[in-house]
């Protein structure tokens, strides 16, 4: 069975800082793996996507994603908060073989300080 | 592209009412998702349709919520009879075979609140 465990709910930077969100999957076969972001008042959207390409992934709005699969981890960053970046993140996963059906973790709420 | 459209997107009703979601999915798409976004639960998978035929059910809560997907543009989500603890965003997504990589799309949601 596949989950996604995301450390943290809640993370606070300040403008400028390094954001780092962690995401930790459990599949009993390769994985994709994704990022969501949501904005308050609307639907989730993809932030970027680990399709078994490069480990590395990079996404919208300068976040990228490492897929490391000895630590089982997806963990989501980008070098410099934007106010803008405050938001609530999903890391999700779905197992190729099981079709479209995708888990969700419960979510990490991003707060950017002035 | 006009993106995955929901109806209506608040909806405030007293318990014992019935309620219709509607969705629209992507065109082209051939999977469609409805989902419940609650504080206490997060986001939770309720059904999914493949060539609108219903694949997992196992989400939906109980007898009281049934969803169907009469053609590919079109599906609804009702619950009869409403309860208070019904009270959350529901989301609609479609996704397609043709993506390989099952990113889902997104609309914008439905704010139900159950007097």
């Amino acid at each position: 069975a596949q989950s996604v465990t995301q450390l943290g709910s809640h993370v606070s930077v300040s403008e400028g800082a390094l954001v780092l969100l962690r995401c930790n999957y459990s599949s009993s076969v390769p994985p994709y793996l994704f990022w969501y972001v949501q904005y308050p008042n609307q639907g989730l959207q993809l932030l970027l996507k680990y399709t078994s390409a490069a480990t590395l992934v990079k996404g919208i709005n300068g976040f990228e994603a490492e897929f490391k699969k000895s630590e089982t981890s997806f963990h989501l960053t980008k070098p410099s908060a934007h106010m803008s970046d405050a938001a609530e993140y999903f890391c999700a996963v779905s197992d190729r073989t099981g079709g479209f059906k995708t888990i969700f973790g419960a979510g990490t709420r991003l707060f950017v300080k002035a | 592209d006009a993106g995955v459209i929901q109806s209506p997107r608040h909806e405030v009703t007293e318990m014992g009412q019935e309620v219709t979601l509607r969705c629209k999915p992507i065109s082209g798409h051939d999977y469609l998702f409805w989902y419940r976004q609650t504080m206490m639960r997060g986001l939770e998978l309720l059904i999914y349709f493949n060539n609108n035929v219903p694949i997992d059910d196992s989400g939906m809560p109980e007898d009281r919520f049934s969803a169907k997907m009469p053609n590919a543009s079109f599906s609804t989500l009702k619950i009869q009879p409403s309860e208070p603890r019904d009270s959350a965003v529901y989301f609609c997504a479609s996704s397609s075979t043709s993506l390989y990589s099952y990113e889902q799309y997104f609309g914008p949601g439905t704010r139900l609140t159950v007097t």
